[in-house]
């Protein structure tokens, strides 16, 4: 099946410094969300972006799906940024299961 | 529009027992997935439900089972259940309009039920 590969899987930044979450996939998707993890486990939606560029406030996505790959930016980091973001897909031939990554887990250190 | 919701929040079983989670989706949702997300494994698709339909399934052990009722509410239900069991459980619902691979539209998740067996 589809292999979904998030990178790096730590991450401790000091608050104000910038930071690029990666997701790989190993096949073509058709669909592509980013999550933040709070720790209280609830997941909250950051980008619905199968491809091309989105934009929210000090975040913002961008997806190649040719090249399998998409990219998360937090510019300006505050500490509640802190938690594990994930990235899911939905791979495109083959059936309809959503995968998830493992997960950049990120600290952000006032 | 209120959110997902999943009852209870907080579940403490014996093992042996079996337990029924909950979950509403967002009105007009037809769409309910269910996950399990344990340090180990990760986040892992279980289910998913369309308009009282099994569309998919993970590869869980038939201890595991769900349905969906008309108004596209979702339970979830684990018989006998396991130490391995204890995690947290994640329902999502989307507005996904039929099957087939163009048919997959934005999840949103509810706050989960943890599960702990003891």
């Amino acid at each position: 099946g589809i292999q979904v590969e998030q990178s790096p899987p730590d991450l401790i930044l000091q608050e104000g410094a910038n930071s690029t979450l990666r997701c790989n996939f190993s096949d073509s998707v058709n669909n592509l969300q980013w999550f933040h993890q709070n720790p209280w486990g609830q997941l909250i939606n950051l980008f619905y972006i199968p491809s091309g560029t989105k934009q929210n406030g000090r975040l913002s996505a961008t997806t190649v799906a040719t090249e399998r790959y998409s990219l998360l930016y937090i510019s300006s980091s505050q500490t509640t940024d802190s938690g594990v973001y994930f990235c899911a897909v939905k791979p495109l031939n083959r059936d309809d299961k959503i995968i998830f990554g493992k997960g950049t887990r990120l600290h952000i250190l006032p | 529009k209120a959110g997902v919701t999943q009852t209870p929040r907080y579940l403490i079983k014996t093992r042996g027992q079996q337990v029924t989670l909950s979950c509403s989706p967002i009105s007009g949702h037809r769409s309910v997935s269910w996950y399990q997300q344990t340090p180990g494994q990760g986040l892992q698709f279980l289910f998913e439900y369309f308009s009282e339909t099994q569309r998919n399934k993970g590869n869980f052990p038939g201890r595991f089972s769900g349905r969906q009722f008309s108004n596209s509410r979702s339970e979830m239900n684990v018989s006998t259940l396991e130490l391995g069991d204890s995690a947290l459980y994640l329902c999502a619902s989307s507005d996904r309009s039929g099957s087939g691979r163009l048919s997959y539209n934005e999840q949103f998740f509810g706050p989960g039920t943890r599960l702990t067996v003891l």
